[in-house]
């Protein structure tokens, strides 16, 4: 089955303490994102890759960072939590060529304490 | 900024009903345009493209009005699985992937 796979699905933590989310993805795309939802705010992009070993700046950067070393994963770090990072965080994958239609995990429910 | 601008609803109607959800987009280059579906606490699902010329998928018409920068979405006999957030979405540009999203419209299917 086609599909975009992130982890955990939920995760609560404290200020301060690193953390990864994982972002994985079965249909060879290209291109994937990393976003986070937050109610009155909408989805707003973090930061985002055209292949392996390409990545850039979303919207929002600030505190995170990513990899991509291999095509089908991009994971998500945050070095150092902070509360105003407790958020709905969503990964994204499209592949170049398409419309720019874009394929959604399930999400990461993320709570920093 | 480049901005998506959507009503923010909720808009309750009643089963059968017909309703229209309507979104703004400030950036003229946008190329690409989409409607994305996202219940409560999931991921945004992908409705339709929309496409210049109009288009329709089974109770579902999406319009799109370049000049006014102005997409539509239109849901005909409306059923209690519609009820959703629908979320307009449109690229930054032709050949761009970068997607900037409305904030959605809550529409809520009553019997």
């Amino acid at each position: 089955e086609a599909q975009v796979t992130q982890n955990p699905r939920y995760l609560i933590t404290v200020t301060g303490k690193k953390l990864t989310v994982t972002c994985s993805q079965n249909m060879n795309h290209e291109y994937m994102s990393w976003y986070r939802q937050d109610p009155g705010l909408g989805l707003r992009q973090i930061y985002y890759s055209m292949n392996v070993e390409v990545t850039d700046k979303g919207d929002v950067p600030e505190g995170y960072k990513v990899s991509r070393k291999e095509k089908r994963n991009f994971p998500l770090i945050l070095e150092s939590p902070s509360p105003n990072q407790t958020s709905l965080y969503f990964c994204a994958s499209s592949p170049l060529g398409g419309k720019g239609e874009q394929f959604f995990g399930p999400g990461t429910r993320l709570t920093v304490l | 900024r480049k901005e998506v601008e959507q009503d923010p609803g909720p808009f309750n109607v009643p089963e059968g009903a017909t309703v229209a959800f309507n979104c703004t987009y400030s950036n003229s280059a946008s190329q690409s345009f989409f409607w994305y579906r996202q219940d409560c606490r999931k991921e945004p699902k992908l409705l339709m493209s929309v496409y210049s010329s109009g288009n329709e998928d089974g109770r579902f018409t999406a319009q799109l009005n370049r000049a006014s920068q102005y997409i539509s979405l239109l849901i005909r006999d409306s059923k209690l699985s519609d009820s959703a957030t629908y979320l307009c979405v449109v690229t930054e540009r032709a050949g761009s992937y970068q997607l900037t999203f409305g904030k959605g419209t809550k529409l809520s299917v009553i019997p």
